[in-house]
């Protein structure tokens, strides 16, 4: 089975800063994909950035990106210029690339809340 | 963006009647449908996988008398939250595969039940 790890329960960061949010996982498989979504206080899921395993290439999208380290089994992501619409809880999910039997669902973090100071 | 969209995002329900759920994808067929758990300042939990005209598969710990979807329809599923009890409150979230394209997975809006 999967796991996914985010260790920090709770990030803060001025706005206007950069902030990087931890996030580890353990498989055995090859092929899969990494996701980061925000959640705010509407509950609502929203994805941020999503990272295929078979690319090298970090995914990044607009003040998003991630690092990517296949073999650390590592992916943190990157909030560059981050803004007071940015505080939301943060969870990283694992997702295998092979279907059928319950496979396609995500696996997530405990996530990490995040405060943007004004 | 494709949309997701659950129903009631509120209910509450007397112990030890049944409550519904829908999960419906608006603008596309979702061939697979996902059910969440989520605690109050917990992660979401995966409850089940729901494949259209089959049975769905139920995450180890998930008691499927109790918990009781169906996929009836390439647009729709539904859990069946049966003989509620308290310990059933919870923030239920539906997702839905749409396997055009990107493969990508939309999360619907959420259902708070509260079981008094």
């Amino acid at each position: 089975a999967q796991t996914v790890t985010q260790s920090q329960p709770e990030m803060s960061v001025q706005e206007a800063e950069t902030v990087t949010l931890s996030c580890t996982y353990d498989t055995s498989e090859s092929d899969y994909y990494l996701f980061w979504y925000k959640q705010p206080p509407s509950r609502q899921m929203i994805l941020v950035i999503r990272q295929e395993a078979y690319k090298q290439q970090n995914a990044t999208e607009n003040r998003f990106s991630v690092n990517f380290q296949k073999a650390a089994k590592s992916f943190s992501l990157k909030i560059s210029d981050s803004q007071l619409g940015d505080a939301a809880m943060y969870f990283c999910a694992y997702r295998s690339a092979y279907s059928g039997g319950g496979a396609d669902g995500l696996t997530f973090g405990k996530g990490t809340h995040l405060i943007i100071q004004p | 963006g494709a949309v997701v969209s659950q129903h009631p995002s509120w209910v509450i329900c007397k112990s030890g009647t049944s409550v519904k759920i829908e999960c419906r994808s608006l603008d596309f067929q979702a061939t697979t449908m996902f059910w969440y758990r989520q605690f109050p300042k917990q992660s979401l939990m995966l409850m089940a996988t729901s494949n259209e005209g089959s049975k769905a598969t139920y995450e180890q710990g998930v008691e499927k008398d109790k918990f009781l979807i169906n996929h009836a329809s390439l647009t729709l599923s539904t859990l069946t939250v049966t003989s509620a009890h308290p310990e059933d409150s919870s923030f239920y979230i539906c997702s839905a595969r749409d396997p055009i394209g990107e493969d990508t997975i939309y999360f619907g809006e959420g259902s708070w039940l509260t079981v008094v």
